[in-house]
């Protein structure tokens, strides 16, 4: 069956830090990709998107996302955090016009 | 401003009680969905429309009905709920069916009891 796996379901760590999130897809063929972020008490937001070209792609707030291929992953990065940023991060799929989201992971910065 | 509304934000409701959570989208887009979020589980589509009167099931919908008689509305109806419905909804929209970003509205909370 086709999913969607983020590796962490809750990471904390303190601001200024460096954050790295795990995305893997068990889909076939052509992919399109997409970090959304839900921050507390609102609604999911489009942090960035892949859909060809460059497999390192950036997005808003700092953050960007290497697709590999051959690994099937789509990790989301962003060098220094913020307390900003806590929110939660969910990684979705498409494929055959269908989108799938992962469980989502829970991101807590502290100050 | 372009916009997902749904309403209502919250509501508590009792089990067999009809309910009708709305959702209408300003920006002329012609695939909507719904969406279920639950602690663990993430988002998982309950029904999508690629189009006036073209609606169809997505993984999770048990217990829900939908209708698409205008492009901008997509009404998420309940004919009888019950506990296990419980949980965050999202109203989505976007150009086509995925191959754009997807616009979601601002979420209701649903609590069956």
């Amino acid at each position: 069956a086709q999913s969607v796996s983020q590796h962490n379901h809750h990471v904390i760590l303190s601001e200024a830090a460096s954050l790295e999130l795990g995305c893997n897809y068990s889909y076939g063929g052509t992919v399109n990709l997409f970090w959304y972020v839900q921050y507390p008490g609102q609604h999911l937001q489009l942090l960035l998107k892949y859909f060809s070209g460059d497999p390192l792609v950036k997005g808003i707030k700092g953050f960007e996302a290497e697709f590999i291929k051959s690994k099937f992953s789509f990790n989301l990065r962003k060098p220094s955090v913020q307390w900003s940023d806590t929110a939660e991060y969910f990684c979705a799929v498409r494929s055959w016009g269908k989108l799938q989201f992962g469980a989502g992971t829970q991101v807590v910065v502290t100050p | 401003e372009a916009q997902v509304t749904q309403n209502p934000r919250y509501l508590i409701t009792v089990t067999g009680k009809k309910l009708t959570v709305t959702c209408s989208q300003n920006m002329n887009h012609e695939y909507m969905s719904w969406y279920r979020q639950d602690p663990g589980l993430g988002l998982r589509q309950i029904y999508y429309s690629m189009n006036v009167e073209a609606t169809d099931k997505g993984d999770v919908p048990e217990g829900y009905k939908v209708s698409r008689k205008e492009k901008r509305n997509f009404p998420l109806i309940l004919e009888s709920p019950s506990p296990n419905q419980t949980s965050l909804y999202f109203c989505a929209s976007s150009l086509e069916r995925g191959g754009y970003e997807q616009y979601f509205g601002p979420g209701t909370r649903l609590t069956v009891t």
